[in-house]
């Protein structure tokens, strides 16, 4: 069956890099995508890769796709204390309609 | 505005008490789904429908009912509460094959 494993926590400084990281089981996932989930929000998309990409970039945001290894990363730079929230990775086969979600990482940033 | 928008927000109910939790998108998108969110599993989804009269069951349909009588409308129905069924509930919305959008939530306590 699919399965989306991240790790629960990361805490950084204000500034500095942060790396979220995602595996996944389903070797037809064809998308692959990361959502922001704020306190008391629903979630927001904030990129996607296919699964014949190796990296996207998006301003800020770096997303590293492992194909072989099925390890999926999101890169955020020069992370800022806005950015603290829940971030989910999550596959699908189809476009978008199937989604498998990760459960999801609490990142918090330090002033 | 675009958006999807659930009610309530926030419930409280007694075991076995039917309750509903409404869905409702102004975007004509064919396919809506139900999510509940548990900490630690990341969103789970519960019933989808890829258009009027045609929904499927998701990964954790047991306690649940939807209906989709229109489009923009994708009612949750819990016939007879358990407490296992606290959680966070979302509503999300697509095209097929499109980007999900999701509702703000919907936080329900069954004790």
């Amino acid at each position: 069956g699919e399965d989306v494993e991240q790790s629960l926590f990361l805490s950084v400084r204000e500034g500095d890099s942060s790396v979220i990281n995602c595996t996944y089981t389903d070797s037809s996932s064809t998308y692959l995508y990361w959502y922001k989930q704020e306190p008391g929000a629903g979630l927001q998309l904030l990129t996607y890769i296919f699964s014949n990409m190796d990296m996207k970039q998006d301003q800020r945001l770096t997303v590293l796709l492992n194909k072989k290894d099925k390890h999926l990363s999101l890169r955020i730079a020069d992370t800022q204390t806005g950015d603290s929230a829940i971030y989910f990775c999550a596959e699908s086969i189809n476009a978008g309609n199937m989604l498998t979600f990760g459960g999801g990482t609490r990142l918090m940033v330090k002033p | 505005e675009a958006q999807v928008t659930q009610n309530p927000r926030y419930l409280i109910t007694v075991t076995g008490k039917k309750l509903t939790v409404t869905c409702s998108q102004n975007m004509n998108h064919e396919y809506m789904s139900w999510y509940r969110q548990d900490p630690g599993l990341g969103l789970r989804q519960i019933y989808y429908s890829m258009n009027v009269e045609v929904t499927d069951k998701g990964d954790v349909p047991e306690g649940y009912k939807v209906s989709r009588k229109e489009k923009r409308n994708f009612p949750l129905i819990l016939e007879s509460p358990s407490p296992n069924q606290t959680s966070l509930y979302f509503c999300a919305s697509s095209t097929q094959g499109g980007e999900q959008f999701f509702g703000p939530g919907t936080r329900l306590t069954v004790l």
